[in-house]
């Protein structure tokens, strides 16, 4: 099975700062890799996908980059609606889900 | 728009079974491969298993030879048979849907559902 390591768990940031989240695959996954934001309660919401196309509708201070084994989110102007928790997927073979990043208010 | 909504979810003891379906509209549902997605309580996102347009299963290791995916092209459902389930089958199950047409499931998951609340206990 690929493993999705992603860090940090948790990030304190302020609105206005540039956020950044890191996934690591076990093994290769080419750009097989998605990001989806979850807010409390809710269901989660597409970002992200092929490692760096961004779904329709997505403000484009989302962004991210990446192939193979390391990826990155990136949120820059961070906004009071981006406190959420972020998760990246594969999908190169079955699926595997990061273990999450909590954003809060700093 | 798109709509996915699950049903089905309900206490269960362990070794009990359970069906969850999810209809869904707003899309060529015979199209695209469907979905199902889990949370554990307080956890993160699982994939469980996922079905082609065509009706071709595939299944986490965790569930396998324990659930059964199926859809109904004739009334856009999809269902998850879920047999012998244990206290970690505890979840919100996520009916959610393929963003690519023709690839091989599971792909990203650009429309979900609310969810439907599992609880496996005694």
């Amino acid at each position: 099975d690929i493993q999705m390591t992603q860090s940090p768990p948790n990030l304190s940031a302020s609105v206005g700062d540039r956020v950044t989240i890191t996934c690591r695959a076990s093994q290769n996954i080419n750009n097989w890799l998605s990001w989806y934001q979850q807010k409390p309660g809710k269901a989660p919401k597409l970002l992200i996908y092929k490692s760096s196309t961004l779904e329709s509708g997505v403000p484009s201070r989302f962004g991210g980059s990446g192939s193979g084994t390391e990826f990155t989110l990136t949120i820059n102007n961070l906004q009071p609606d981006d406190f959420a928790t972020y998760y990246c997927q594969q999908h190169s073979r079955s699926s595997t889900f990061g273990q999450g990043t909590k954003v809060e208010v700093k | 728009e798109v709509l996915l909504l699950e049903s089905g979810g309900a206490l269960v003891q362990p070794g009990g079974s359970l069906k969850l379906s999810c209809v869904a509209s707003g899309f060529t549902f015979t199209n695209y491969a469907m979905n199902w997605v889990r949370q554990a309580p307080g956890r993160g996102l699982e994939w469980v298993s996922a079905t082609t347009s065509g009706g071709n299963p595939y299944y986490a290791d965790s569930v396998k030879g324990r659930f059964t995916i199926s859809r109904d092209n004739s009334k856009n459902m999809v269902y998850l048979q879920m047999d012998s389930l244990r206290v970690e089958d505890t979840a919100l199950y996520y009916c959610a849907k393929d963003s690519t047409q023709g690839l091989v499931p599971p792909d990203a998951f650009d429309f979900w559902g609310q969810g439907t609340m599992v609880v496996v206990s005694s």
